[in-house]
C-alpha cells in the first residue's frame, strides 16, 4: 500500500464545474505538496502547506493534520486545467512520498 | 528567467550503452534531485545532492550514477547495469534540503531502449 493515496485516479469534468481531488496519507509528514504535471511532462509546484488552507487564483488547497487528509479544489474549471495533479508529503526524516496522481480532463 | 533545464527531451539507448541526462539550474539552489516516473506509479527518488561534491542514494539508485562538480549541474548517467531504463526522468531543485521547501522541476527527459 502506498504511503500516499489519491482519489480519484481519473476525473473528467465539464468546463465551469467545481473539482475536488483528495489525498490521504498514512505516514507522519511535516509538509504536504500539490504538484501539477502538464501533458508534456513538466511539473509545477502549486502549493506547500502544513496546516489550514491556501488559495491561489482558482485553486484552493486544504489539509487536516488530525485526519491525515488534504484536498485540492479547482473552482470554475477550464480546459487549461487539464493535467495530472500529484500529492506528495515530506517529513523531517528527509523522506518524500509521492501519490500516483489524478488525471484531470476538463471538457469545453 | 530562472529555472531548470533538462536535455535532451527524448533519448534513445542501445542495449549495453551508458547514457547521460543533463540537468542545469540557474536558481542558485543548493539541493538537486533526480526522479524516475513510470506509468501508474508515483515519482521515485534516484539520487539527491544537498551540496557540491556530495550526493546520496535515493530509493532506486542501482544502475545509476551522478556527479555534482558544480552547483548548477547534476547530470545523471543511466548505466548498462540498469536493466529497465525506459522511463520518464525528472530533475528538481530546491533552495536547501527538500523538507518544507518547494521543489522546482525541469520538463523531463523521456528515455527509451532501441
Amino acid at each position: 500500500k502506498n504511503e500516499v493515496e489519491q482519489s480519484p485516479q481519473n476525473l473528467t469534468a465539464q468546463e465551469g464545474e467545481f473539482i475536488t481531488i483528495n489525498c490521504s496519507y498514512s505516514v507522519g509528514i511535516s509538509a504536504l505538496h500539490w504538484l501539477q504535471q502538464h501533458p508534456g511532462g513538466g511539473i509545477v509546484s502549486l502549493f506547500m502547506l502544513s496546516s489550514g488552507k491556501k488559495k491561489h487564483g482558482r485553486l484552493i488547497a486544504t489539509i487536516n493534520i488530525q485526519e491525515k487528509h488534504s484536498s485540492l479544489h479547482i473552482t470554475a474549471s477550464h480546459p487549461r486545467d487539464s493535467a495530472v495533479y500529484i500529492c506528495a508529503g515530506t517529513n523531517t526524516g528527509n523522506q518524500f512520498y509521492f501519490g500516483t496522481g489524478t488525471s484531470l480532463t476538463v471538457i469545453p | 528567467d530562472g529555472g531548470i533545464t533538462q536535455s535532451p527531451k527524448y533519448l534513445f539507448r542501445k542495449e549495453g550503452q551508458n547514457v547521460t541526462l543533463s540537468c542545469e539550474q540557474n536558481l542558485n539552489h543548493d539541493a538537486m534531485y533526480w526522479y524516475r516516473q513510470d506509468p501508474g506509479q508515483g515519482l521515485r527518488l534516484i539520487y539527491y545532492s544537498q551540496i557540491v561534491n556530495d550526493f546520496q542514494k535515493g530509493d532506486i539508485a542501482e544502475g545509476y550514477s551522478v556527479s555534482r562538480e558544480k552547483k548548477e549541474s547534476f547530470p545523471l548517467t543511466v548505466t548498462s547495469a540498469q536493466k529497465n531504463p525506459t522511463a520518464f526522468y525528472l530533475c528538481a531543485s530546491s533552495i536547501e534540503d527538500r523538507v518544507n521547501q518547494p521543489q522546482h522541476f525541469g520538463d523531463g527527459t523521456r528515455l527509451s531502449i532501441l
